[in-house]
């Protein structure tokens, strides 16, 4: 079965650390990564997206993408206590009519 | 402005009862898509439409019946026949089918009394 993994958390950084979120696929053929951010109660928003191998930077978080390791990391500089959320990366795998795969998501804290 | 709208917020199911979420868009998006979500868990799609009058199943369509007569409405029937129906209900819509980019509703909790 095609999946999409992330690390068990909870993840608890200091305020002004780096946090690094990490995710693994299954299908070698995966085409297009993301990362979701949501709070609690609350919907996910994507935060961001990656297609191509290597590190696409916006702000303070940074997606990094290995497809010869199907791995796909985001890492937040400076983090900040607004930052605690849970993260949620998600996969386009491959097949006709693929949708979006999402992984159970990783619950980051941010200590002030 | 533009975005989508799920109602209620909050939803209470009776043993042997359907129940109907809601969820509009405004965003003139060809795509919407049901998903659940359970406590620690990622997002299950439960259904999702390419085009008006057409919807296809999910991975977990089991006890749900959806219906799309309205580019705008997709609206989803939790059904008696879903045995553990209380969860996160978030609607989505895209572009089109195949356009990644999600957005979200503010989502209804469904809880069993």
């Amino acid at each position: 079965q095609k999946e999409v993994e992330q690390n068990s958390g909870p993840l608890s950084v200091p305020e002004g650390a780096i946090a690094s979120l990490n995710c693994t696929y299954s299908d070698r053929v995966s085409q297009s990564f993301f990362w979701y951010r949501q709070y609690s109660g609350k919907s996910p928003e994507l935060i961001m997206f990656i297609y191509s191998n290597g590190d696409k930077e916006d702000g303070r978080f940074t997606a990094q993408l290995n497809k010869a390791s199907q791995y796909v990391s985001l890492l937040i500089r400076d983090s900040q206590p607004s930052d605690s959320a849970t993260y949620l990366c998600a996969v386009t795998l491959s097949g006709a009519n693929s949708k979006l795969t999402f992984g159970k998501g990783i619950t980051l804290s941010v200590r002030p | 402005d533009g975005g989508i709208t799920q109602s209620p917020k909050y939803l209470f199911r009776k043993e042997g009862q359907n129940v109907t979420l809601s969820c509009e868009q405004n965003l003139n998006h060809d795509a919407m898509y049901w998903y659940r979500q359970d406590p620690g868990q990622g997002l299950r799609l439960i259904y999702y439409s390419q085009i008006v009058n057409d919807f296809q199943k999910g991975d977990i369509a089991e006890g749900y019946s959806v219906s799309r007569e309205k580019k705008e409405s997709f609206p989803l029937t939790v059904t008696s026949a879903q045995k553990n129906p209380t969860a996160f209900y978030l609607c989505a819509s895209s572009i089109w089918v195949d356009a990644e980019k999600l957005f979200f509703g503010s989502g209804t909790q469904l809880s069993v009394l």
